[in-house]
């Protein structure tokens, strides 16, 4: 029980789907955070959440759409993706800016 | 801009030799170095946070150490469950921590 459940742990979709990816944290954390990892790169920062209000969007395509409707639940909606947005996206949540993440198990992407 | 290089990229250990990672960084105000290990197919599991330079935490054959230009993950002793990717990061103070690209360490039995 990592605290942090992302579902669902795989998924594939074709470019013209339309999918959404959740995330739901039982720590009482104030932020929450949408990662993206790809092989031999750096985790990348995609969207982050304060008590609800998105904070930081690192210019990221608008095919990723983020929705927050409360402290504990964030989604990260999926359109026209592409092949090279195969990866694993990882949710964190975390108390404060000074705080560790707290990281999901992720959910596995694959566009085809 | 926070910077963190992480070395060696990748290590294979015997069971039983002792060694270190190396997490070198660049920041202005350290908020906190952060370990973590992830295993193949899962999520970064937080390891430890380090505040200010000369702090240790310890956990298990791990131990963390911190200066005011890199941090040193020493494995005293590892087993082959020691085996995993190990990331550090470093938060300014922001909602954006920043991370290296971690060493995949192998441990052979």
């Amino acid at each position: 029980e990592t605290g942090v459940t992302q579902t669902p742990r795989h998924l594939v979709m074709g470019m013209t789907n339309k999918k959404s990816l959740k995330c739901e944290q039982h720590l009482g954390h104030n932020a929450m955070y949408w990662y993206k990892q790809s092989a031999k790169k750096p985790l990348e920062l995609m969207f982050v959440y304060n008590f609800k209000e998105q904070t930081e969007n690192n210019s990221v395509p608008s095919r990723f759409s983020p929705e927050c409707p409360n402290s504990s639940h964030l989604f990260l909606h999926l359109h026209t993706l592409q092949p090279e947005d195969s990866a694993l996206y990882l949710c964190a949540s975390s108390q404060d800016a000074d705080s560790p993440l707290h990281f999901g198990n992720g959910t596995r992407l694959t566009v085809t | 801009e926070d910077q963190v290089t992480q070395s060696p990229e990748a290590l294979r250990l015997q069971e039983g030799e002792s060694s270190s990672l190396n997490c070198s960084y660049t920041v202005s105000g350290l908020r906190g170095l952060f370990w973590y290990r992830q295993d193949p197919g899962k999520g970064p599991e937080f390891l430890f946070t380090l505040y200010s330079a000369g702090e240790e935490k310890e956990k298990e054959r791990l131990k963390a150490t911190l200066t005011k230009k890199e941090s040193f993950l020493h494995i005293t002793a590892p087993k082959p469950e020691d085996s995993a990717t190990y990331l550090c990061a470093v938060g300014g103070g922001s909602y954006i921590p920043t991370f290296g690209r971690g060493t995949s360490l192998i441990v052979h039995p």
